[in-house]
């Protein structure tokens, strides 16, 4: 099955900083990669994703890059918040299209 | 909007006794996923049905079933509780296969003792 990493398990920067978080995955089917947000005490949340036939997506300060033939993708969160602390996972869904297998998530924290 | 809701927040129950955890969907998903929560191990598949009546294993079924008699409804089952059950569950919902976010409802923290 599927098996997908993260690194790394914990992530402080300073308020306006750049922060990187990358996963790599086992399953050359998969093609679709989410990446969910959980503040704390709250539920995940969908924050962006990409398909395996787009190599970068953006959405204001957050963006995504996929790279198929290194089977790894990364969240790129320019201009750091305080509001940006939270736990980050990625995901990945294989060949069979319902179920995510998940990484062990990153835990970011913005420092003002 | 998508809402997903599950029967507790909380919910502290003994070694041995069966424990039912509830999650309703109100946006006609096909699919729906449990998965349980453990610092340090991100989330982990436990059991999905991507149909009524239809279920499937996930990573980690054991000592675990499932119900899904009603499209909106998906049921967890701890047949026996044990205390390495403790964690915290979380219920998701799909409109189908695809790639479609997963919703997810708020978890139930579950304590066995």
């Amino acid at each position: 099955g599927e098996n997908v990493e993260q690194h790394p398990s914990t992530l402080s920067v300073q308020e306006g900083d750049s922060a990187v978080i990358k996963c790599t995955y086992s399953d050359s089917a998969s093609n679709y990669f989410p990446w969910y947000k959980q503040e704390l005490g709250k539920r995940p949340q969908l924050i962006i994703d990409i398909r395996s036939n787009v190599g970068e997506k953006k959405d204001q300060r957050i963006a995504v890059t996929l790279n198929k033939t290194a089977k790894h993708f990364s969240l790129h969160i320019t201009e750091t918040q305080p509001e940006d602390s939270a736990v980050y996972f990625c995901a990945a869904s294989g060949g069979s299209n319902y179920k995510l297998t998940f990484g062990k998530g990153t835990l970011l924290t913005v420092n003002p | 909007d998508v809402k997903v809701t599950q029967s507790s927040r909380y919910l502290v129950k003994r070694t041995g006794e069966k424990v039912f955890l509830e999650c309703v969907q109100d946006m006609d998903h096909e699919n729906m996923f449990w998965y349980r929560q453990d610092p340090g191990l991100g989330l982990r598949l436990i059991y999905f049905s991507y149909d009524v009546k239809m279920k499937e294993k996930g990573d980690i079924p054991e000592g675990y079933s499932v119900s899904r008699e009603k499209k909106e409804r998906f049921s967890l089952i701890l047949e026996s509780a044990s205390t390495n059950q403790t964690s915290m569950y979380l219920c998701a919902s799909r409109t189908g296969a695809g790639g479609d976010t997963q919703y997810f409802g708020p978890g139930t923290r579950l304590t066995v003792l």
